[in-house]
């Protein structure tokens, strides 16, 4: 398995709290991503980031937003969580470029009550 | 804007059998073309990646192609195992970025 790690792997919590996940890369890629998987939807991008400190909006980004401080760590923040961000996260990372392959984490369920 | 689709949403084969998994998407301008594996609860694991200036690639039992003309690409399972059981995930890649267009995914169930 690539080296990504994503924490807490689930959480359960209330409507209106703000949430962190968290995605560590031992691989040193460039790009990292953060992704929501839901039924009927599939996965789809939130946002990313192409080095340290420079991201972009994905498809469904209202609601969330990032930081990365370091190559090897991208956090996402709920700034007040939802019921409708109730999903399954994951994290990606790549090299960029053509030729190069998506690793998954694991992936995080998170719960909003 | 590109959109991916799988279908059928669902398969269930006998073991032995060889199969094929169809993946469609709109915009023939893509950068690459994966496919990946998802077991139930479990991330997403990479199979296969084809570049846009490829036709196929191999890898054990697995061949997928692409043809950007037609907006297709197959996943090829031979001799299928009880182990292939899975959702399997094709992904069209836009621009050097990295960024990927998901399909829903075919779910395979293969019986033995």
């Amino acid at each position: 398995d690539a080296g990504i790690t994503q924490s807490p792997r689930h959480k359960v919590t209330e409507t209106g709290t703000p949430v962190t996940l968290r995605c560590h890369q031992t691989e040193n890629h460039r790009y990292m991503y953060w992704y929501r998987q839901d039924p009927g939807h599939g996965l789809r991008l939130i946002h990313y980031s192409y080095g340290v400190k420079d991201t972009d909006k994905g498809e469904v980004s209202d609601g969330y937003s990032v930081s990365r401080s370091k190559t090897e760590d991208f956090l996402l923040t709920l700034e007040s969580a939802t019921s409708s961000q109730t999903s399954v996260y994951f994290c990606a990372i790549s090299l960029g470029g053509q030729g190069t392959e998506a690793f998954f984490g694991q992936g995080t369920r998170l719960t909003v009550v | 804007k590109q959109e991916v689709t799988q279908i059928p949403a669902a398969l269930s084969v006998p073991e032995g059998e060889n199969l094929v998994l169809n993946c469609s998407f709109t915009d023939s301008a893509i950068y690459n073309l994966q496919w990946f594996r998802q077991d139930p609860g479990k991330g997403l694991t990479s199979l296969l990646l084809i570049q846009s200036s490829q036709r196929e690639q191999t890898s054990g039992r697995l061949n997928a192609s692409l043809d950007k003309s037609s907006g297709r690409s197959t996943l090829y399972i031979a001799a299928s195992q009880p182990g292939d059981s899975a959702t399997y995930l094709c992904a069209a890649g836009s621009g050097n970025t990295g960024k990927l267009i998901f399909g829903q995914g075919t779910t395979l169930q293969v019986k033995p």
